[in-house]
């Protein structure tokens, strides 16, 4: 999961191998939940969501597990390729409906390495 | 192409000499947002807006100001800025999109890296 300080989690596989990146989330009233991949020198960029009345999602090579029992979202990118190395941060959304857009709220992120 | 646009790329600048960076996205977005980010920190929104003149404190707001005459542009200005607001800071844009909730896909900036000395 990802931890508070200085210090970013760090997800080391093989090309090929499946990753999973956890992350807990602290606001029940999130309703959306968000995964975003920061390379470097780049901005975040978005890879998925999940909203909070769903517990599994999927888009292409990744998939998003949110347990809401205990306040845990994961990633799960399938045979990781040298190019999925980068930041990996997890988002919540407190959206609450009408005309608002919510609160987008970052995780510190975890660092994925993808040796060839 | 959808972007959004940050400039400079790269500041260097002294205490208290006044400074903006500016931000432009050409996706007709509504909602605009600022946000630095600190080694270990993640994301931190500094100021975010939801239309034209329409703008509200995020989570880090001292020592920044933002503007938003027009729906394409949302400027960030350090009035006087000091060496603990160096960073590395992002605009982002998004909409409400009937595939996924109100400010989930969030359109990134390149970034631009402030040392102030």
């Amino acid at each position: 999961g990802e931890s508070v300080g200085l210090h970013l989690p760090t997800l080391s596989v093989q090309e090929g191998d499946n990753s999973i990146i956890n992350c807990a989330y602290s606001n029940s009233a999130s309703d959306y939940f968000i995964w975003y991949k920061q390379e470097s020198g780049k901005g975040p960029q978005f890879i998925i969501d999940i909203r909070s009345n769903m517990d599994k999602r999927q888009g292409q090579r990744v998939t998003v597990l949110l347990n809401k029992t205990v306040k845990h979202l994961s990633l799960q990118i399938a045979a990781t390729q040298p190019g999925d190395s980068a930041v990996y941060f997890c988002a919540e959304n407190d959206y609450a409906g009408g005309t608002s857009y919510g609160k987008l709220t970052f995780g510190q992120g975890t660092i994925l390495t993808v040796h060839p | 192409e959808a972007q959004v646009t940050q400039n400079p790329r790269y500041l260097i600048t002294v205490t208290g000499k006044k400074l903006t960076v500016t931000c432009s996205q050409n996706m007709n977005h509504e909602y605009m947002s600022w946000y630095r980010q600190d080694p270990g920190l993640g994301l931190r929104q500094i100021y975010y807006s939801m239309n034209v003149e329409v703008t509200d404190k995020g989570d880090v707001p001292e020592g920044y100001k933002v503007s938003r005459k027009e729906k394409r542009n949302f400027p960030l200005i350090l009035e006087s800025p000091s060496p603990n607001q160096t960073s590395l800071y992002f605009c982002a844009s998004s909409s409400r999109s009937p595939d996924r909730g109100p400010n989930t896909e969030a359109f990134f900036g390149q970034g631009t890296r402030l040392t102030v000395v």
